[in-house]
This record gives structure tokens, C-alpha cells and sequence, in this order.
């Protein structure tokens, strides 16, 4: 299958703070990528779409201002969490996907705003 | 959108074939079912996915009704690190993977 990296695989910040995780397909051109959010003990929940060269799509109830994402590249994705705080502490998976082809996961970044 | 619905868990024993149920009842007819798992703190890995015919891999075959409304997921030989959560997911009309509960596999020894 392919192989999708993300980074860092964990993070610590202090609340007010940005963070930026980025997302690369390794063996592959990912024309899209998408972001999920999972709380503990709760399946993922999609955060928003992503096509390479456009606007990111995000799902009802996220916050676009907050999480910036860019897909600049077609083996690069990044969201950036800005000015964190403590319920933004979650653990943040992207995927990619090739067309209409399969979507692969990342390992997932976790993430723990103070 | 096609809805799935799993079981919220079921054992294994190790050594013994698993067999996960899905029910879509109300898939298209150009939808596919797609399968992941999650073990603990890791993020999800792609089994196998199908639209009509039976399926198989290295890592499971995958079992659809003639009428498409339900499927079955096969590990053959199910080990310890077969243990995870497994989502039998059907694309949403922006075809987007929206993961549900999903079902909680642990397999014993």
C-alpha cells in the first residue's frame, strides 16, 4: 500500500500558540488530502478536504480561520493550528488519496495544548 | 448517503477465522465498501474494499450479498495483533470516508 508520513508524531504547546503538522505522501501524488480530528475514545471525525492548488473544504462546525490547511504541493499538507488551546488537544490523522483511487493514513500527530 | 451499522464488539480466539459483519442496506449501486482498522494510537490502516464480487488479499477477503445490502469481512487467521477497531465504511456523496463507531476486535489467546 502507500505510504503516507506526518510530523511531528507528537506535540506539546503552551495555549495562544500556532502549531503546524505536516502531511507528506512518500510514494505517491496525492491530488487530495483530508484531515481528521479523534478525541479519546471516539471514532475520527472529518475536518476538512483538500485539493492541491485550491481552498481546502471544511466539514460543517470546523473553523477555517483555526485550522489553516495548505496543500501546496501534490506530496505535501499542512495544517496549522492556530492560537491552541486546551480543547484543541486531540490527535490529528491525515490521509491521501491518488484521483478516485484508495485513501491511505497517516500515523497521526498527537497533540497536547497547556 | 449510504449508512453502515456494525457491531459494537466481538471476541476472537487467536488461531480462528473472524468474520465482521456490515449492513448497508441502503448502498447504490456504484458504491463501494470499503474496510480500515485502527489499532490503539495508531491511524488507520486500508484492508480491502469491494463493489460486488467477493474479494480477497493478504490481508482478508471480503464476502458482499448478491443484493449488496451487507457484507462480511474475513481474517482467516486471526492473531493478537489483529486486535483494533475495524470500520466498514461506504463513501459519502462527495466521496469522503466518514468513519462511524466501527466494530472493537480483540482476539485472545
Amino acid at each position: 500500500g502507500a505510504v503516507v508520513s506526518q510530523h511531528p508524531s507528537r506535540v506539546i504547546c503552551k495555549s495562544g500558540t500556532s502549531v503546524k503538522i505536516e502531511c507528506r505522501s512518500l510514494d505517491f501524488q496525492a491530488t487530495t488530502m483530508f484531515w481528521y480530528r479523534q478525541f479519546p475514545k471516539q471514532s475520527l471525525m472529518l475536518m476538512a478536504t483538500s485539493n492541491e492548488g485550491s481552498k481546502a473544504t471544511y466539514e460543517q462546525g470546523v473553523e477555517k480561520d483555526k485550522f489553516l490547511i495548505n496543500h501546496a504541493s501534490l506530496t505535501l499538507s499542512t495544517l496549522t493550528v492556530t492560537s491552541a488551546h486546551p480543547e484543541d488537544s486531540s490527535f490529528y490523522i491525515c490521509s491521501a488519496r491518488r484521483d478516485e483511487e484508495t485513501q491511505y493514513f497517516g500515523p497521526g500527530t498527537r497533540l497536547l495544548v497547556l | 448517503d449510504a449508512k453502515t451499522t456494525q457491531p459494537t464488539s466481538m471476541d476472537c480466539a487467536e488461531g480462528r477465522a473472524a468474520n465482521l459483519p456490515c449492513n448497508h442496506s441502503t448502498i447504490s449501486g456504484n458504491e463501494y465498501v470499503y474496510w480500515y482498522r485502527q489499532i490503539h494510537s495508531q491511524g488507520p490502516q486500508y484492508i480491502i474494499h469491494g463493489l460486488k464480487n467477493n474479494e480477497t488479499n493478504e490481508m482478508a477477503s471480503l464476502i458482499i450479498t448478491e443484493d449488496r445490502k451487507s457484507s462480511t469481512l474475513i481474517l482467516p487467521h486471526a492473531t493478537l495483533r489483529d486486535t483494533a477497531v475495524y470500520y466498514c465504511i461506504v463513501l459519502d456523496s462527495w466521496g469522503k470516508l466518514q468513519f462511524g463507531a466501527g466494530t472493537q476486535v480483540v482476539v485472545t489467546p
